[in-house]
């Protein structure tokens, strides 16, 4: 059985830094392309960053273009979120998402970050 | 990298059928048959609906299909149930490798 569980979040101040993790079980990672998605309280959800199946392509959203960065381990099947830089409107439930575009997608249950003073 | 533009709310009443569209650009929706669709009550994990613009995975209703136009992609749920009263997201690849999701529609089964 699949599982993807991330960790990491928290409450950190404007400017600060937090690094989410997803662990991953049940599957093969070099398998899959991986994603983190986030929804900000009361708005829909937002693709953040994918990466492939080698860690080699790694694409962003504008929004967080130089300030994040995503990688992988897929000896230990983890995903990975650097977050530097962190402002208001970074707040949101991050998703770690297994193919979020084919038929074996699969979510997470998600971690907060919150960025506030 | 615009958000594809999905209408804020739609409803229907039981065992009606309702389309939620989604528009996107030649970069995106209108280049890949990359497009999926996504249930997502609060609180929950989203739940893929359909993928491949038109592909149900194993376990969804018969009653979710999935299609596309140009620029525009299209969830249609037929025999509306009360159970379907959600959040419907749909998303794509674009050209530039990033995703992209549209805004999201808030479906009220009457």
């Amino acid at each position: 059985e699949v599982h993807l569980v991330e960790s990491g979040g928290g409450l950190v101040q404007p400017g600060g830094s937090l690094r989410l993790a997803c662990a991953g079980s049940g599957f093969t990672p070099s398998d899959y392309w991986m994603n983190w998605v986030r929804q900000a309280p009361g708005k829909g959800l937002e693709w953040v960053a994918n990466i492939d199946e080698g860690g080699r392509t790694k694409n962003y959203v504008d929004s967080v273009k130089g300030r994040f960065t995503i990688s992988r381990d897929n000896a230990k099947n983890s995903l990975f979120l650097e977050m530097n830089s962190l402002r208001g409107e970074d707040t949101a439930v991050y998703h770690c998402v297994r193919s979020v575009l084919g038929e074996g997608a699969y979510w997470g249950q998600g971690v907060l970050v919150t960025v506030s003073s | 990298q615009s958000a594809l533009t999905q209408p804020a709310s739609v409803s229907g009443s039981p065992g009606q059928s309702i389309t939620i569209s989604c528009a996107g650009t030649s970069s995106d929706v209108g280049s890949y048959d990359l497009v999926s669709w996504y249930q997502h009550y609060p609180g929950k994990v989203p739940k893929l609906m359909i993928y491949g613009v038109t592909k149900r995975p194993s376990g969804v209703s018969d009653r979710f299909s999935g299609s596309k136009s140009g620029n525009t992609a299209s969830l249609t749920i037929s025999g509306l149930q009360p159970e379907d009263e959600t959040d419907y997201y749909c998303c794509s690849q674009t050209s530039s490798g990033t995703v992209v999701f549209g805004g999201g529609t808030k479906l009220t089964v009457l």
